[in-house]
């Protein structure tokens, strides 16, 4: 079993859809959570690190579910930009740092 | 404002040639990182450093090498190039502390024929 995975997608969703990414982990020492984005043929950025108590920035909310031990990423009013592969990454108190292969997400006008 | 560099960013290898990729990054950060992401892949970790002359394996380090030298610097060198090498690398560096951003360079795009 990975220790990071994802649901692969695609997701193809209208514009203007909210659609929903999980990502769920198996270590339990993990201590810090974050989403990545990456478009085709370039590098993956950071989009939000995701907190505890949940956090939003403009469309994009990421919840942390400790006791299941999965994060989500939800994206609301999708936009043709957000078309993308996110990535999931876990941080251990070890700091490492381990990512998901991704879901890769098209938005269709 | 350069953050990660890598170079070369394209580079044709016959098997069994030998090549060194470089990275460079101006951030002062302790950990460095090489990828390879394989064509709708998901990324996979080679080597790692968590500090100048310090390195270490990741998931996948067979067939690879690396130096840390200087702390902005992480070279990976492959000694004798497969095929199966084919693939786009990416070096990353970070704080290293839980809460730290990866930052990646643009990739470099690696194919041996």
């Amino acid at each position: 079993r990975k220790e990071v995975e994802q649901d692969p997608g695609p997701f193809n969703v209208p514009e203007g859809a909210t659609v929903a990414f999980n990502c769920t982990y198996s270590n339990s020492a993990s201590q810090s959570f974050f989403w990545y984005r990456q478009d085709c043929r370039k590098e993956p950025k950071l989009l939000m690190s995701v907190y505890s108590s949940g956090n939003e920035d403009g469309r994009f909310t990421a919840q942390l579910n400790r006791a299941s031990q999965y994060i989500s990423l939800l994206i609301r009013d999708s936009k043709l930009s957000d078309s993308a592969t996110y990535l999931c990454v876990v941080n251990t108190n070890a700091g490492k740092s381990t990512f998901g292969d991704g879901t890769t997400l098209t938005v269709k006008p | 404002n350069a953050g990660v560099t890598q170079t070369p960013k394209f580079r044709v290898l016959k098997t069994g040639q030998s090549m060194t990729l470089l990275c460079a990054q101006d951030m002062n950060h302790e950990y460095m990182y090489w990828y390879r992401q394989d064509p709708g892949m998901g990324l996979r970790l080679i080597h790692y450093s968590v500090g100048e002359g310090t390195t270490a394996k990741g998931e996948v380090p067979d067939g690879y090498n690396v130096s840390r030298l200087k702390k902005q610097n992480f070279l990976l060198g492959l000694e004798s190039a497969a095929p199966s090498q084919t693939s786009v690398y990416f070096c990353a560096s970070s704080r290293g502390d839980l809460g730290n951003t990866i930052y990646f360079g643009e990739g470099s795009w690696l194919t041996v024929v």
